[in-house]
């Protein structure tokens, strides 16, 4: 049982590039997040997602995309990538009344 | 969305209970109170969970008070694994997004 896997774990990104980070489940959840957590602060919600073909916005949700096309997968998008959004990205999979399971994470740099 | 209130950090010393604190006043009728952890440079980890009654699990005990408008993360027998960041949040279960919402957390520090 792999739970929620991440790829790629690291990235090195120029300005202005646009990148893919990978999420997938295995676990049959019905929820999807993403987040990003910067040096020394708590985790922000970039976009979510209630079941395939449902996504919505969190906090801080410009300069990201996703899509859930099926329950397994939820990939996050950069557009366009920018200095600030050099962050560690976490993808978390769950249901209704249960706790989250997190990926180990995408450490991204934006040079 | 409802808030909660932790002390930045604590100590323990190792093979000792640790008592994690959380205030929540604002908490509503269909809030969870939830916590998790988060181990240096891993992504966080659920702990416990529940609505009114306490909890047990093999982590942790998860004691809520009568009103709920606190909460306490009981460690039983601490270890330097247990040295991490503990967040205590409250999740809607009225709220059809019902993703989870950080905030700063309590940082604990584990001595041996």
């Amino acid at each position: 049982n792999a739970g929620v896997t991440q790829t790629p774990k690291f990235q090195v990104l120029k300005t202005g590039q646009s990148m893919t980070l990978q999420c997938a489940q295995d676990m049959n959840h019905e929820y999807m997040s993403w987040y990003r957590q910067d040096p020394g602060m708590g985790l922000r919600l970039i976009h979510y997602s209630v079941g395939a073909g449902i996504t919505d916005q969190g906090e801080v949700p410009n300069g990201y995309n996703v899509s859930r096309s099926t329950t397994e997968d939820f990939p996050l998008r950069l557009l366009s990538a920018a200095p600030s959004q050099t962050s560690v990205y976490f993808c978390a999979s769950g249901t209704v009344f249960y706790g989250y399971t997190f990926g180990s994470g995408t450490r991204l740099t934006v040079v | 969305d409802a808030k909660t209130t932790q002390p930045n950090s604590m100590e323990s010393n190792e093979e000792e209970p640790v008592h994690l604190p959380c205030n929540h006043s604002t908490i509503s009728g269909t809030d969870y109170i939830h916590w998790y952890r988060q181990l240096p440079s891993q992504g966080p980890e659920y702990v416990i969970h529940g609505l009114t009654s306490n909890v047990n699990n093999r982590m942790a005990s998860l004691a809520i008070a009568e009103d709920r408008k606190s909460s306490t993360l009981i460690l039983h027998r601490a270890t330097l694994r247990d040295a991490a960041v503990y967040y205590c949040i409250l999740r809607d279960m009225n709220n059809a997004g019902n993703m989870l919402t950080f905030g700063g957390g309590t940082r604990l520090m584990v001595k041996p």
